[in-house]
């Protein structure tokens, strides 16, 4: 099936610790995004990429981190200076960013929650 | 600051019944205005993208409204179902960029 993957669907981190969310797409998309959703408030965008080998900062990327080696791949790391990392992370990808015909999807989404 | 408003924050209806969304932004340049269904623990699912020339976009019982003067859009559901029950999410696009509402979040009850 063509889509956007994203795993574990639930992951637990202890204070401290790094931990590192996969996102998968098997749609030829150049454009992966990563954004954090919490209670009330809009999706923030953290980071994302245009091209393999290229990422951009958003608006909230203190405390991650992410890498674009192959185009299918865009995985972040939540390191240990986000201070405030439980949330909801959702990862989406787009043929090209922005225009009209430009449609994004989402993948399901991983919770993390530290512990 | 680029900003995108949704009223009302929550909302309960009865199933059969019609419903409308708003979303009001401030957001320049305008490129499209998308709106996105999302069910509780899932990512989001586009519904319609609307660019600055369309006024309405239907997709099925959803119907999506632009007003580029106004920068107001609005979400029509009309004969609700139970399966409708989700946070409904507008979304402005300039240039690269997206901005998200904050959602409405929709109960439609039995």
């Amino acid at each position: 099936d063509g889509g956007i993957t994203q795993s574990p669907k639930y992951l637990f981190r202890k204070e401290g610790q790094n931990v590192t969310l996969s996102c998968e797409q098997n749609l030829n998309h150049d454009a992966m995004y990563w954004y954090r959703q919490d209670p009330g408030q809009g999706l923030r965008l953290i980071y994302y990429s245009q091209i393999v080998n290229d990422f951009q900062k958003g608006d909230i990327a203190e405390g991650y981190s992410v890498s674009r080696e192959k185009k299918e791949s865009f995985p972040l790391t939540v390191t240990s200076a986000q201070k405030n990392p439980t949330a909801f992370y959702l990862c989406a990808s787009s043929k090209r960013t922005g225009g009209r015909s430009t449609e994004a999807f989402f993948g399901q989404g991983t919770r993390l929650t530290v512990v | 600051k680029n900003q995108v408003e949704q009223s009302p924050q929550s909302l309960i209806i009865l199933e059969g019944k019609n419903c409308t969304l708003q979303c009001n932004y401030t957001v320049s340049p305008f490129s499209n205005l998308r709106w996105y269904k999302q069910d509780t623990g899932r990512g989001p699912v586009s519904l319609t993208i609307m660019t600055f020339s369309e006024n309405t976009k239907s997709n099925g019982r959803y119907t999506a409204t632009l007003d580029a003067d106004t920068k107001q859009s609005s979400l029509h559901i009309t004969a609700s179902q139970l399966s409708d029950s989700a946070s409904y999410i507008c979304v402005v696009v300039y240039g690269q960029n997206f901005v998200f509402g904050p959602g409405t979040r929709l109960s439609v009850l039995p």
